[in-house]
Protein backbone atom coordinates (compact mmCIF):
# COMPACT_ATOMS: atom_id res chain seq x y z
CA UNK A 1 0.00 0.00 0.00
CA UNK A 2 1.23 3.57 -1.01
CA UNK A 3 0.30 4.72 2.67
CA UNK A 4 -1.83 7.81 3.56
CA UNK A 5 -1.92 10.27 0.60
CA UNK A 6 -2.22 13.92 1.41
CA UNK A 7 -2.47 16.36 -1.64
CA UNK A 8 -1.08 19.52 -2.51
CA UNK A 9 2.19 19.04 -0.05
CA UNK A 10 2.45 22.74 -0.25
CA UNK A 11 -0.03 25.45 -0.14
CA UNK A 12 0.76 29.25 -0.42
CA UNK A 13 -2.34 31.73 -0.80
CA UNK A 14 -3.43 34.98 -0.12
CA UNK A 15 -5.82 35.41 3.23
CA UNK A 16 -9.20 35.06 2.00
CA UNK A 17 -9.22 32.57 -0.62
CA UNK A 18 -10.76 29.22 0.23
CA UNK A 19 -8.08 26.60 0.50
CA UNK A 20 -9.01 22.94 0.17
CA UNK A 21 -6.82 19.89 1.75
CA UNK A 22 -7.14 16.42 0.02
CA UNK A 23 -6.55 12.69 1.65
CA UNK A 24 -6.28 9.46 0.88
CA UNK A 25 -6.49 7.03 3.53
CA UNK A 26 -4.86 3.72 3.50
CA UNK A 27 -7.37 1.17 2.54
CA UNK A 28 -9.57 -0.71 4.85
CA UNK A 29 -9.11 1.58 7.48
CA UNK A 30 -12.23 2.69 8.89
CA UNK A 31 -10.90 5.86 11.11
CA UNK A 32 -9.26 9.07 9.58
CA UNK A 33 -7.93 11.79 11.69
CA UNK A 34 -6.98 15.82 10.77
CA UNK A 35 -3.96 17.05 12.68
CA UNK A 36 -2.67 21.04 12.75
CA UNK A 37 1.18 21.12 13.37
CA UNK A 38 2.24 24.57 14.57
CA UNK A 39 5.59 25.41 16.67
CA UNK A 40 3.71 27.25 19.20
CA UNK A 41 1.27 24.65 19.57
CA UNK A 42 2.89 21.68 18.77
CA UNK A 43 0.34 18.98 17.43
CA UNK A 44 -3.24 18.87 17.59
CA UNK A 45 -6.22 16.68 16.48
CA UNK A 46 -8.56 18.83 14.85
CA UNK A 47 -11.80 16.33 13.70
CA UNK A 48 -11.59 12.59 13.18
CA UNK A 49 -14.14 10.15 10.89
CA UNK A 50 -15.04 6.53 11.82
CA UNK A 51 -16.00 5.00 9.02
CA UNK A 52 -16.56 8.24 7.31
CA UNK A 53 -19.17 9.84 10.00
CA UNK A 54 -17.65 12.75 11.41
CA UNK A 55 -17.22 11.43 15.55
CA UNK A 56 -15.35 14.26 17.14
CA UNK A 57 -14.89 18.01 16.09
CA UNK A 58 -14.35 19.92 18.62
CA UNK A 59 -10.83 20.73 17.60
CA UNK A 60 -11.57 22.11 14.49
CA UNK A 61 -11.00 26.00 15.66
CA UNK A 62 -13.73 28.15 14.00
CA UNK A 63 -16.97 27.55 11.90
CA UNK A 64 -14.28 28.83 8.82
CA UNK A 65 -12.76 25.46 8.77
CA UNK A 66 -14.62 22.53 7.87
CA UNK A 67 -13.95 18.56 6.98
CA UNK A 68 -15.62 16.17 5.05
CA UNK A 69 -15.29 12.41 4.16
CA UNK A 70 -17.55 11.49 1.35
CA UNK A 71 -16.74 8.12 1.24
CA UNK A 72 -13.91 5.85 2.20
CA UNK A 73 -11.39 6.79 0.76
CA UNK A 74 -11.54 10.57 0.25
CA UNK A 75 -11.37 13.51 3.17
CA UNK A 76 -11.43 17.29 2.32
CA UNK A 77 -10.20 19.95 5.10
CA UNK A 78 -11.35 23.31 4.13
CA UNK A 79 -10.73 26.88 5.35
CA UNK A 80 -12.54 29.72 4.23
CA UNK A 81 -11.69 32.33 4.25
CA UNK A 82 -8.21 31.73 5.15
CA UNK A 83 -5.79 33.93 7.51
CA UNK A 84 -2.22 34.23 8.29
CA UNK A 85 -2.37 32.27 11.72
CA UNK A 86 -3.93 29.53 9.88
CA UNK A 87 -0.35 28.92 8.18
CA UNK A 88 0.98 25.39 9.20
CA UNK A 89 1.47 21.51 8.61
CA UNK A 90 -1.77 19.39 8.16
CA UNK A 91 -1.19 16.16 8.76
CA UNK A 92 -4.08 13.46 7.96
CA UNK A 93 -3.39 9.78 9.61
CA UNK A 94 -5.27 6.69 9.68
CA UNK A 95 -6.05 3.12 11.62
CA UNK A 96 -7.26 -0.01 11.28
CA UNK A 97 -10.63 -1.36 12.68
CA UNK A 98 -10.34 1.27 15.64
CA UNK A 99 -8.77 4.13 17.39
CA UNK A 100 -6.91 2.16 20.12
CA UNK A 101 -4.43 1.05 17.07
CA UNK A 102 -1.80 2.62 15.80
CA UNK A 103 -1.76 5.83 13.23
CA UNK A 104 -0.36 6.07 10.18
CA UNK A 105 0.45 9.39 8.78
CA UNK A 106 0.61 11.08 5.82
CA UNK A 107 3.63 13.28 4.96
CA UNK A 108 1.52 16.52 5.06
CA UNK A 109 0.69 19.57 3.69
CA UNK A 110 2.45 22.75 4.42
CA UNK A 111 0.30 25.50 4.06
CA UNK A 112 1.30 28.97 3.89
CA UNK A 113 -1.35 31.98 4.13
CA UNK A 114 0.14 35.79 2.99
CA UNK B 1 -7.09 18.68 31.16
CA UNK B 2 -4.36 15.77 29.86
CA UNK B 3 -0.94 17.53 29.18
CA UNK B 4 2.14 16.07 27.90
CA UNK B 5 5.59 17.32 28.01
CA UNK B 6 8.95 16.03 27.03
CA UNK B 7 12.46 16.43 28.41
CA UNK B 8 14.56 17.36 27.30
CA UNK B 9 13.49 19.63 24.29
CA UNK B 10 16.35 19.19 22.38
CA UNK B 11 19.28 16.18 22.99
CA UNK B 12 22.81 16.02 21.17
CA UNK B 13 24.91 12.91 21.33
CA UNK B 14 28.13 11.04 20.05
CA UNK B 15 27.59 8.04 17.92
CA UNK B 16 27.35 4.69 20.05
CA UNK B 17 25.85 6.26 22.84
CA UNK B 18 23.04 4.92 24.65
CA UNK B 19 20.19 7.93 25.78
CA UNK B 20 16.92 7.75 27.36
CA UNK B 21 14.19 10.64 26.50
CA UNK B 22 11.49 11.35 28.92
CA UNK B 23 7.58 11.89 28.10
CA UNK B 24 5.26 12.61 31.44
CA UNK B 25 1.25 13.29 31.12
CA UNK B 26 -0.61 14.77 33.88
CA UNK B 27 -3.71 12.59 34.01
CA UNK B 28 -3.40 8.38 34.42
CA UNK B 29 -6.65 7.75 32.38
CA UNK B 30 -5.18 6.97 28.94
CA UNK B 31 -6.14 4.47 26.83
CA UNK B 32 -2.01 4.06 25.38
CA UNK B 33 0.96 5.97 25.21
CA UNK B 34 2.61 6.00 21.10
CA UNK B 35 6.17 7.17 20.54
CA UNK B 36 6.78 8.33 16.88
CA UNK B 37 9.50 9.85 15.13
CA UNK B 38 9.12 13.18 12.66
CA UNK B 39 12.21 13.86 10.67
CA UNK B 40 11.80 17.46 8.80
CA UNK B 41 9.45 18.11 6.54
CA UNK B 42 8.01 14.59 7.09
CA UNK B 43 5.39 12.53 8.75
CA UNK B 44 5.34 10.89 11.78
CA UNK B 45 6.36 7.24 12.03
CA UNK B 46 5.15 5.36 14.56
CA UNK B 47 7.51 3.57 16.88
CA UNK B 48 6.08 1.90 19.49
CA UNK B 49 2.95 1.84 21.06
CA UNK B 50 1.88 0.58 25.02
CA UNK B 51 -1.48 -0.22 25.84
CA UNK B 52 -2.16 0.68 29.21
CA UNK B 53 -2.02 -2.59 30.56
CA UNK B 54 1.52 -3.02 29.66
CA UNK B 55 4.76 -1.91 31.46
CA UNK B 56 6.74 -1.93 28.09
CA UNK B 57 7.57 -2.54 24.13
CA UNK B 58 10.69 -3.39 22.27
CA UNK B 59 11.55 -3.01 18.99
CA UNK B 60 15.10 -3.35 17.60
CA UNK B 61 17.37 -0.67 19.43
CA UNK B 62 14.51 1.14 20.58
CA UNK B 63 12.65 -0.07 24.47
CA UNK B 64 9.81 2.18 25.94
CA UNK B 65 8.48 1.91 28.86
CA UNK B 66 5.15 3.21 30.76
CA UNK B 67 4.46 3.57 33.90
CA UNK B 68 1.05 4.79 34.52
CA UNK B 69 0.53 5.75 37.90
CA UNK B 70 3.46 8.03 38.04
CA UNK B 71 2.62 9.55 34.84
CA UNK B 72 5.81 8.35 32.81
CA UNK B 73 7.30 7.39 29.86
CA UNK B 74 10.98 6.53 28.61
CA UNK B 75 12.41 6.00 25.30
CA UNK B 76 15.42 4.50 25.13
CA UNK B 77 17.82 4.26 22.57
CA UNK B 78 20.65 1.85 22.20
CA UNK B 79 23.79 2.41 20.46
CA UNK B 80 22.89 5.55 18.79
CA UNK B 81 23.77 6.35 15.22
CA UNK B 82 23.66 8.92 13.21
CA UNK B 83 20.51 7.76 11.30
CA UNK B 84 18.14 8.06 14.34
CA UNK B 85 18.89 12.01 13.91
CA UNK B 86 15.19 12.95 14.16
CA UNK B 87 12.74 14.40 16.24
CA UNK B 88 10.77 12.03 18.47
CA UNK B 89 7.13 12.91 19.53
CA UNK B 90 4.82 11.02 22.95
CA UNK B 91 1.77 10.49 22.43
CA UNK B 92 -1.37 9.68 24.88
CA UNK B 93 -4.81 8.53 23.70
CA UNK B 94 -7.64 9.24 25.90
CA UNK B 95 -11.08 8.92 26.25
CA UNK B 96 -13.09 10.20 23.00
CA UNK B 97 -10.52 8.81 20.64
CA UNK B 98 -7.64 11.90 20.63
CA UNK B 99 -3.78 11.35 20.73
CA UNK B 100 -2.69 14.47 22.61
CA UNK B 101 0.86 15.11 22.02
CA UNK B 102 4.25 16.55 23.29
CA UNK B 103 6.54 18.97 22.08
CA UNK B 104 8.98 16.54 21.09
CA UNK B 105 12.58 16.07 21.44
CA UNK B 106 15.29 17.02 18.81
CA UNK B 107 17.68 14.17 18.48
CA UNK B 108 21.33 15.03 16.99
CA UNK B 109 23.45 11.97 16.65
CA UNK B 110 27.14 13.04 15.80
CA UNK B 111 28.80 10.95 13.96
Amino acid sequence: DAGVIQSPRHEVTEMGQEVTLRCKPISGHDYLFWYRQTMMRGLELLIYFNNNVPIDDSGMPEDRFSAKMPNASFSTLKIQPSEPRDSAVYFCASSEQGYLETQYFGPGTRLLVL
Amino acid sequence: KQEVTQIPAALSVPEGENLVLNCSFTDSAIYNLQWFRQDPGKGLTSLLLIQSSQREQTSGRLNASLDKSSGRSTLYIAASQPGDSATYLCAVLVQGGKLIFGQGTELSVKP
